[in-house]
């Protein structure tokens, strides 16, 4: 069973649009995360997540947001998709024992084509 | 600020050949530092890990890397490369002072050239 699974794998949109991306574990971790992986590969945390509060990184525009239904579940709904939105999408996940000693764990990422 | 950085951006080596990939970090306090590596077209995949004790880790795939306090660095070592190892690598940082946060580099682009 895959451990951290994101839907979809591919998505193309047109400007304008609103989507989402779904991102589910099942490895009983309490912290989710969102990263935004640039035609560079440069990865960039937008937010993380776990029972006791989001931490959103300011750089992340408010058309961005994320959503909780449960621990397992951290979903992405990006509104107004721009060009620059175009990116892979990373979800992760870890388990927070109040230390840091911990890895985290990658979905296979979902490719947004904002065209 | 605090942040991690990865100084090769592209490293371009023969099989056979010796690699180090170097990584540096400017966070305070207790720091737990990870190589993840993302093979072409997939996710990534955790390489090794250092939490605490031996400064020398091992990991999968041969690699290793070396927690030196004082100088904030946490390099990746591989004695001799295969084709396979052609991918992106990450150092990565969770610091207990950042929260639940976990930082990565820019990524180093390895290719072996067979």
């Amino acid at each position: 069973d895959t451990a951290v699974s994101q839907t979809p794998k591919y998505l193309v949109t047109q400007m304008g649009n609103d989507k989402s991306i779904k991102c589910e574990q099942n490895l009983g971790h309490d912290t989710m995360y969102w990263y935004k992986q640039d035609s560079k590969k440069f990865l960039k945390i937008m937010f993380s997540y776990n029972n006791k509060e989001l931490i959103i990184n300011e750089t992340v525009p408010n058309r961005f947001s994320p959503k909780s239904p449960d621990k397992a579940h951290l979903n992405l709904h990006i509104n107004s998709l721009e060009l620059g939105d175009s990116a892979v999408y990373f979800c992760a996940s870890r388990q927070d024992r109040g230390t840091s000693d911990t890895e985290a764990f990658f979905g296979q990422g979902t490719r947004l084509t904002v065209v | 600020a605090q942040s991690v950085s990865q100084h090769n951006h592209h490293v371009i080596l023969s099989e056979a050949a010796s690699l180090e990939l170097g990584c540096n970090y400017s966070y305070g306090g207790t720091v737990n530092l990870f190589w993840y590596v993302q093979y072409p077209g997939q996710h990534l995949q955790l390489l090794l890990k250092y939490f605490s004790g031996d400064p020398l880790v091992k990991g999968i795939k041969g690699f290793e890397a070396e927690f030196i306090k004082s100088k904030f660095s946490f390099n990746l070592r591989k004695p001799s490369v295969q084709w396979s190892d052609t991918a992106e690598y990450f150092c990565a940082v969770n610091a207990l002072n950042t929260g639940n946060q976990f930082y990565f580099g820019t990524g180093t682009s390895l290719t072996v050239i067979p």
